[in-house]
């Protein structure tokens, strides 16, 4: 079945680049999309890639897809405190949503 | 162009109660989804509304039902709650549905099931 599998923790110290990794199962997707949530909040979408795309710069973001090997990567640059949330990577097909387990970036000073 | 709304933001019921969830989506959108999100079990589709129709259901028991108004508005209903309901409920709209257009939340509404 669609399954999205994301690493669970991520640790950057304030400036450096953080780098969210995300891989997924099904192909048929025609966005792949990144979410943030910060504490207590609903689902901000960040970022969005076309399926046919293999990159996309949005400020700071960089998204990267290689689908030959189902991945997915978010490159937040110049990382602020401000950053400090869970990311989500999710696929969809159709009607609805797959979500990762969400990725919790941690910046420190 | 304001954002997706939910009330209310918090619920506190009890086991065995029934409970209504509302959601405003963006203007000019007709599809609304629903998720649940728990710590266990993460973030998982409920159904999706697209002009007053339920086009897909994810894997959930028949407790949990839902409805969308001819204005695009739509509610989740969840009877006979148990404690494991608890949860935040996330509510999505989108122009055409999640999987082609792009998809946006709003806050969420806690529910606490005791």
């Amino acid at each position: 079945g669609e399954d999205v599998e994301q690493s669970l923790f991520l640790s950057v110290r304030e400036g450096d680049s953080s780098v969210i990794n995300c891989t997924y199962t099904d192909s048929s997707s025609t966005y792949l999309y990144w979410y943030k949530q910060e504490p207590g909040a609903g689902l901000q979408l960040l970022t969005y890639i076309f399926s046919n795309m293999d990159m996309k710069q949005d400020q700071r973001l960089t998204v990267l897809l290689n689908k030959k090997d189902k991945h997915l990567s978010l490159r937040i640059a110049d990382t602020q405190t401000g950053d400090s949330a869970i990311y989500f990577c999710a696929g969809g097909n159709t009607d609805k949503l797959i979500f990762g387990t969400g990725t919790r970036l941690q910046v420190f000073p | 162009k304001a954002g997706v709304t939910q009330t209310p933001r918090y619920l506190i019921k009890t086991r065995g109660q029934q409970v209504t969830l509302s959601c405003s989506p963006i203007s000019g959108h007709r599809s609304v989804s629903w998720y649940q999100q728990t710590p266990g079990q993460g973030l998982q589709f409920l159904f999706e509304y697209f002009s007053e129709t339920q086009r897909n259901k994810g894997n959930f028991p028949g407790r949990f039902s839902g409805r969308q108004f001819s204005n695009s508005r739509s509610e989740m209903n969840v009877s006979t709650l148990e404690l494991g309901d608890s949860a935040l409920y996330l509510c999505a709209s989108s122009f055409g549905g999640a999987g082609a257009y792009e998809q946006y939340f709003g806050p969420g509404t806690r529910l606490t099931v005791t």
